[in-house]
């Protein structure tokens, strides 16, 4: 019984590069959670997905950042044209349905060079 | 806009020494209240999770108390061990925040043998 999975593990770009983020819910899981964790700091809501629906985008940055969760595979975090402070682990959680607890992902760590 | 505030930010003691971590937060209308634990390069383990209902949960050497009111929580371990080395992560769930967590800036706490 699997847990969220999260890929890569870490990841590193150049400023101005794309960078992919991977989740993979628990099984029976449709909710899924992006969190931001900068360093030294804690860790911050980005965006809230049920399959195919984004539910709150409230902590997502306007710009550059996007999400998605397809009916069909994991969901995914885009960032383009990153930039140095994009630096930061970013965890996935999700749940069954709404309001039940969140299960994390080990999370990605992404570096900027 | 709910903010969570957590004390000591590090704490080290050594092994067998009950200790309690702080966890406030400044919008008494939660939902529920978590405490995780997060290993350096990990993800988040769930510890106990306290309905806005209730007053405390136990596991094993861990209590947790909340006092929705004042907006307070407490984890309190019991003789601790090197093994509860961690960074310790309070989390609330507003009742209207959808789901998603606001997290403290966590407790590093270091048990010396």
């Amino acid at each position: 019984n699997a847990g969220v999975m999260q890929n890569p593990r870490h990841l590193v770009r150049r400023r101005g590069q794309e960078a992919r983020l991977r989740c993979s819910p628990m099984k029976g899981h449709s909710h899924v959670y992006w969190y931001r964790q900068l360093p030294e700091e804690g860790l911050k809501f980005m965006v809230y997905l049920q399959k195919e629906n984004i539910i709150d985008e409230s902590g997502m940055p306007k710009e550059r950042f996007s999400a998605e969760f397809p009916k069909e595979g994991p969901s995914i975090l885009r960032i383009q044209q990153v930039v140095r402070g994009d630096s930061a682990a970013y965890f996935c959680a999700s749940s069954p349905e709404s309001g039940l607890p969140q299960h994390f992902g080990d999370g990605t760590r992404l570096s900027i060079l | 806009k709910q903010e969570v505030t957590q004390i000591p930010a590090a704490l080290s003691v050594p092994e067998g020494e009950n200790l309690v971590l702080n966890c406030s937060f400044t919008d008494s209308a939660i939902y529920n209240l978590q405490w995780f634990r997060q290993d350096p390069g990990k993800g988040l383990t769930s510890l106990l999770l306290i309905q806005s209902s209730q007053r405390e949960q136990t596991s094993g050497r861990l209590n947790a108390s909340l006092d929705k009111s004042s907006g307070r929580s407490t984890l309190y371990i019991a003789a601790s061990q090197p093994g509860d080395s961690a960074t310790y992560l309070c989390a609330v769930r507003a009742n209207n925040a959808g789901n998603m967590l606001t997290f403290g800036g966590g407790t590093r706490l270091m048990v010396k043998p």
